[in-house]
């Protein structure tokens, strides 16, 4: 079974600049979460989507978006790009169904650099 | 908001020496994660404990969650040099909670 996908795996963007960054969940897994991970906070949560829903919303400014297909294939979207952006975006599947108990399998992350 | 805090940030160990980290939640939690990231690559599911004062051991590896469920612990007998990498918890507060949340990890280094 393949792994979780994610494209691209780097990019470089300026400040202002807006970014979409993508991810091919497990086959058969219908949860996606985003994950910003940075040497000083470690991984915080962004989303997660379920069936085309957004089920929780970490703490982030309205800048960062995301939205799942019914493929369970999600884009993640960050406008008005800033330098503390900069960062490895990984995205995680999951099952989805017991919200208790899912393990999550992270993709290979996107590093996003803002200059 | 639910917070996961975890010692130490960082630790270096001799090999063949153990090693230890400690998860703390400010909330009790239905369950706990432990995910492995090797440098250079992603998360890796190791184990789920959702038990009052269960124990789980993998190997060389054994994981505790405390009998309140807000604490739990990976220790790692005679650490090697595969076991390099950071270590997370991660827990979710309830049973309906889709976030999972993260402590800062421990990063262990294993000196030859």
């Amino acid at each position: 079974k393949a792994g979780v996908t994610q494209t691209p795996r780097y990019l470089i963007k300026t400040r202002g600049q807006q970014v979409t960054l993508s991810c091919s969940p497990i086959s058969g897994h219908r949860s996606v979460s985003w994950y910003q991970q940075t040497p000083g906070q470690g991984l915080q949560f962004l989303f997660e989507y379920f069936s085309e829903t957004q089920r929780n919303k970490g703490n982030f400014p309205g800048r960062f978006s995301g939205r799942q297909f019914s493929n369970s294939r999600s884009e993640m979207n960050v406008s008005t790009l800033e330098l503390g952006d900069s960062a490895l975006y990984l995205c995680a599947s999951s099952m989805g169904q017991g919200a208790g108990s899912d393990t999550q399998y992270f993709g290979p992350g996107t590093r996003l650099t803002v200059l | 908001g639910q917070q996961v805090m975890q010692i130490p940030q960082y630790q270096h160990v001799q090999e063949g020496e153990d090693f230890t980290t400690y998860c703390n939640s400010s909330t009790t939690l239905s369950n706990i994660q432990w995910y492995k990231q090797r440098p250079g690559g992603h998360p890796v599911f190791l184990i789920q404990l959702v038990k009052s004062g269960e124990v789980k051991k993998q190997k060389r590896l054994t994981f505790q969650f405390g009998e309140a469920k807000k604490n739990s612990s990976l220790h790692i007998t005679a650490t090697q040099t595969t076991d390099v990498g950071t270590y997370f918890c991660a827990g979710r507060s309830g049973a309906g909670s889709y976030q999972l949340t993260f402590g800062k990890g421990t990063k262990l280094s294993v000196i030859p």
